[in-house]
Parts: structure tokens; C-alpha cells; sequence
């Protein structure tokens, strides 16, 4: 069985563009989750999508969204990139969501703003 | 809100030989579950164990066992007859039973290196 597979792997935005990352979760998978990881900040929740609905959400700023298709891919867009917004960005997938079911994480899109 | 925090940023040891990776965290629930992930430079974050708290047994897979002190809010991770392939980044993490779905809080991260 595939893995969760994240495209680009790797990204170069500069300021005030926009991005749009790209998560294919395992099959059978219909929860979506979105991670923004830093050296400073370490490993923050962005988001969860499950059945094409956002569910849960971090604290991060109206710049970033996303969204989940019937096919359970999600998208995340960011926009008005700022240098801070430098990071690994990883997605992760489980069957339902449930506290109970272990969470399968992808290789990451590796963004970087000059 | 549920904060998880690994007082070593670094860690060492010698192949073959063990090693244990702290975290506490802090929460008000009673009904949780905690992890231990692992990621190498690979980037991909690993899942290694999980312990659900309300039960008293530690996990064990493998070479890998947890202490889990629900009363100190501690969960340690224990690495037996250490192995090359171990060196990564290690990360405790949090998720809260219930209708929170999946989020994950996680740790700061411990970095294992191994030493042949």
C-alpha cells in the first residue's frame, strides 16, 4: 500500500506569493491533518480535514488554508508569504481521525522564502 | 492547554548500549494518548510507540519501552541494544481522547545520536 505522498518535495517562494502543497493520503484514509515544523517553533498543528471538512484548527493566521477533496487529497495554500513561513510542512493521514488510530506521515514539502 | 516538553535537546550512546529519552506533559484530561515518533533525516516522522493512558501497562515494542507515570505526567522512552539505524530525531507527543479528531502536540524534540 502507498504511503502518504506530499508534492513538491521542495519549494523556493519569495515574499508575498502564494503556495499551494499538495497531500495524498494512503487509501482508505479519509482524515488529513497539516503540521508546519521549525527549528524555532518545533511542530505546530495547522489543520484537519476529514470528509472534506475542516474539523480541527491550530492557531495560525487566515493566510493559511486548505482544503480536502471527495478523494481525500488535501491541499494546503498559504498566502502573502512572509520569511517566517520557512519551514517543513507535513501532512499526516489515518483512517477516521480517531484519538485511537495511529497517524501515517509523509516525507514533507520543504519551503523556503527569500 | 495540553503542553508536552522534553528537557534534553541532545542526547548520546554507544552501540549496543541503552539509553532513555525524558518527557512530561500537562494536561487536565484523564483520557489521553501519548507517542514516541521518530525522525531521521529522511524527514519522514516514524511512529515508535504509543501507550494509551488508562492503562497502568507500559508499551513495549522491541527494542523500545516506555515509563509511564500518569501521577508525574511522564513518559520516558527506553532504547535497548542501541542501533546505528536509531541515531534521529526523537519526538514525545500528546493527543487528547475524544472529538478533538487527530491533533498531535508534540514535544521539542531530543536529538540521539549513536556512537559506534
Amino acid at each position: 500500500k502507498a504511503g502518504v505522498t506530499q508534492t513538491p518535495r521542495y519549494l523556493i517562494k519569495t515574499r508575498g506569493q502564494q503556495v499551494t502543497l499538495s497531500c495524498s493520503p494512503i487509501s482508505g484514509h479519509r482524515s488529513v491533518s497539516w503540521y508546519q515544523q521549525t527549528p524555532g517553533q518545533g511542530l505546530q498543528f495547522l489543520f484537519e480535514y476529514f470528509s472534506e471538512t475542516q474539523r480541527n484548527k491550530g492557531n495560525f493566521p487566515g493566510r493559511f488554508s486548505g482544503r480536502q477533496f471527495s478523494n481525500s487529497r488535501s491541499e494546503m495554500n498559504v498566502s502573502t508569504l512572509e520569511l517566517g513561513d520557512s519551514a517543513l510542512y507535513l501532512c499526516a493521514s489515518s483512517l477516521e481521525g480517531t484519538a485511537n488510530q495511529p497517524q501515517h506521515f509523509g516525507d514533507g514539502t520543504r519551503l523556503s522564502i527569500l | 492547554a495540553q503542553t508536552v516538553t522534553q528537557s534534553q535537546p541532545e542526547m548520546s550512546v554507544q552501540e549496543a548500549e541503552t539509553v532513555t529519552l525524558s518527557c512530561t506533559y500537562d494536561t487536565s484530561e484523564s483520557d489521553y494518548y501519548l507517542f514516541w515518533y521518530k525522525q531521521p533525516p529522511s524527514r519522514q516522522m516514524i511512529l515508535v510507540i504509543r501507550q494509551e493512558a488508562y492503562k497502568q501497562q507500559n508499551a513495549t515494542e522491541n527494542r523500545f519501552s516506555v515509563n509511564f507515570q500518569k501521577a508525574a505526567k511522564s513518559f520516558s522512552l527506553k532504547i535497548s541494544d542501541s542501533q546505528l539505524g536509531d541515531a534521529a530525531m526523537y519526538f514525545c507527543a500528546y493527543r487528547r481522547r475524544g472529538t478533538s479528531g487527530s491533533r498531535l502536540t508534540f514535544g521539542e524534540g531530543t536529538q540521539l545520536t549513536v556512537n559506534p
